[in-house]
């Protein structure tokens, strides 16, 4: 069983500022890694992919693959209030056919 | 929400009797997957299917089952809901393996 784990916070931060979300997994063959964003009472919708180590931005979002350390991680540069919700962490499960999702993430940001 | 429709969206049903949720898509993607989410346990897998017809248990599949007759739709069932059933069940869908899947809004069930 692939185990995604990420601290549940809350993480708060003031707006303007970096917020940094890390997201760690036990499969050192994992290849892809996902970024969901999920506001309360509303589904997760996908905010950023990476496939290979090392940095992909886009926009104000970061994703960051380190694959000896086996963590990946999402930066938010200039956080604002319409960033807080929880962000959940996912891979390519056992059979590859599905995703795993860490537990996620809340993010707050205060204005 | 790429083309997923979840029904209902809301549904209150009592102890021991059957319910079917349904998943209808439209993007023509492979995969299908119903997930679960609860506070503290984050989304866990009930069952995904990869084809009409083919279909494989997830994390969470005890009381559950599932049919895909057709590329477009998957119903899950509670065969006896119980009320460890109340839940937020999300259906998604995927082009398959290691890439992303797509979440439709969600159903909220409650068992009482």
């Amino acid at each position: 069983q692939k185990e995604v784990e990420q601290n549940s916070g809350p993480l708060s931060v003031p707006e303007g500022a970096i917020a940094s979300l890390n997201c760690t997994y036990s499969d050192r063959g994992s290849q892809s890694f996902f970024w969901y964003r999920q506001y309360s009472g509303k589904s997760p919708e996908l905010i950023m992919f990476i496939y290979s180590n090392g940095d992909k931005e886009d926009g104000r979002f970061t994703a960051q693959l380190n694959k000896a350390s086996q963590y990946v991680s999402l930066l938010i540069r200039d956080s604002q209030p319409s960033d807080s919700a929880t962000y959940l962490c996912a891979l390519p499960g056992a059979g590859s056919y599905q995703l795993t999702f860490g537990k996620g993430t809340k993010l707050s940001v205060i204005p | 929400d790429a083309g997923i429709t979840q029904s209902p969206r809301h549904k209150v049903t009592e102890t021991g009797t059957p319910v079917t949720l349904r998943c209808h898509q439209t993007e023509n993607h492979r995969y299908m997957y119903w997930y679960r989410q609860d506070p503290g346990h984050g989304l866990r897998l009930i069952h995904y299917s990869y084809g009409v017809k083919d279909t494989d248990k997830g994390e969470v599949s005890d009381g559950y089952s599932v049919s895909r007759s057709k590329t477009e739709d998957f119903l899950l069932t509670l065969e006896s809901a119980t009320s460890s059933q109340t839940s937020v069940y999300f259906c998604a869908i995927g082009q398959g393996a290691s890439t992303e899947a797509f979440f439709g809004q969600g159903t909220r069930l409650t068992v009482v």
